[in-house]
């Protein structure tokens, strides 16, 4: 099993670009999340996919847009990029938000720079 | 919201002695706390988790603690090694709402030979 996978690693864009972040997970699990890493900051929720055909939005939602494309698949979109975007990326899956086990799966991450 | 306080941000110590991180919590409905370990560059893993009908656990070199009357709980690492070297976050999952676990802003713990 390859858990949870994301790309691309690293990525450079300028102020406007629009650019999609994409996650995948082999585990079968329902719930899957986005998170960004700052330094200091801790992990931030951006948005998060409860179940397959949901989406909720996180704690730091502006600016950014997802799709749970299907059960295993949840991408994050950034529209018109700004340097305050940059960060890393997390995804992440759990087998569900409300039922044991509670357990989150992280993916390698994305280092993204804004110009 | 939960809200989740973690100190200290760095922590240094010698090989072989402990190493104790501290969170609070504010939602008293918060009922499974878990501690991830990411080392530099790389993802957040598991290392420990508690639940709240639970007053400790441990895992050969660590342990965690929780005290639900004072809403916090630690993570204690005896017998320090250099490859314990890493940032640890702490996070409290509550038992409604959204169920979604809010972490803390991490420590680094740097482990010296």
């Amino acid at each position: 099993n390859a858990g949870v996978t994301q790309t691309p690693k690293f990525q450079v864009l300028k102020t406007g670009q629009s650019m999609t972040l994409q996650c995948a997970q082999d585990m079968n699990h329902n719930s899957m999340y986005w998170y960004r890493q700052d330094p200091g900051m801790g992990l931030r929720l951006i948005y998060y996919s409860a179940s397959e055909g949901t989406t909720d939005k996180g704690e730091v939602p502006n600016g950014y847009n997802v799709s749970r494309l299907n059960k295993r698949e949840f991408s994050l979109r950034l529209e018109s990029a700004a340097p305050s975007q940059t960060s890393v990326y997390f995804c992440a899956s759990s087998f569900s938000t409300s039922g044991a086990p509670y357990e989150q799966y992280f993916g390698p991450g994305t280092r993204l720079t804004v110009t | 919201g939960e809200n989740v306080e973690q100190h200290p941000s760095t922590l240094s110590v010698q090989e072989g002695d402990s190493a104790v991180i501290k969170c609070t919590y504010s939602d008293s409905a918060s009922n499974y706390f878990p501690w991830y370990k990411q080392e530099l560059g790389k993802r957040p893993q598991l290392i420990i988790d508690i639940r709240s009908n639970v007053g400790e656990k441990k895992d050969q070199r660590i342990a965690v603690t929780l005290n639900k009357t004072a809403k916090h709980f630690s993570l204690h690492i005896t017998e320090t090694q250099p490859e314990d070297s890493a940032v640890y976050f702490c996070a409290a999952r509550a038992s409604g709402g959204s169920y979604i676990p809010t972490f803390g802003r991490g420590t680094s713990l740097i482990v010296h030979p």
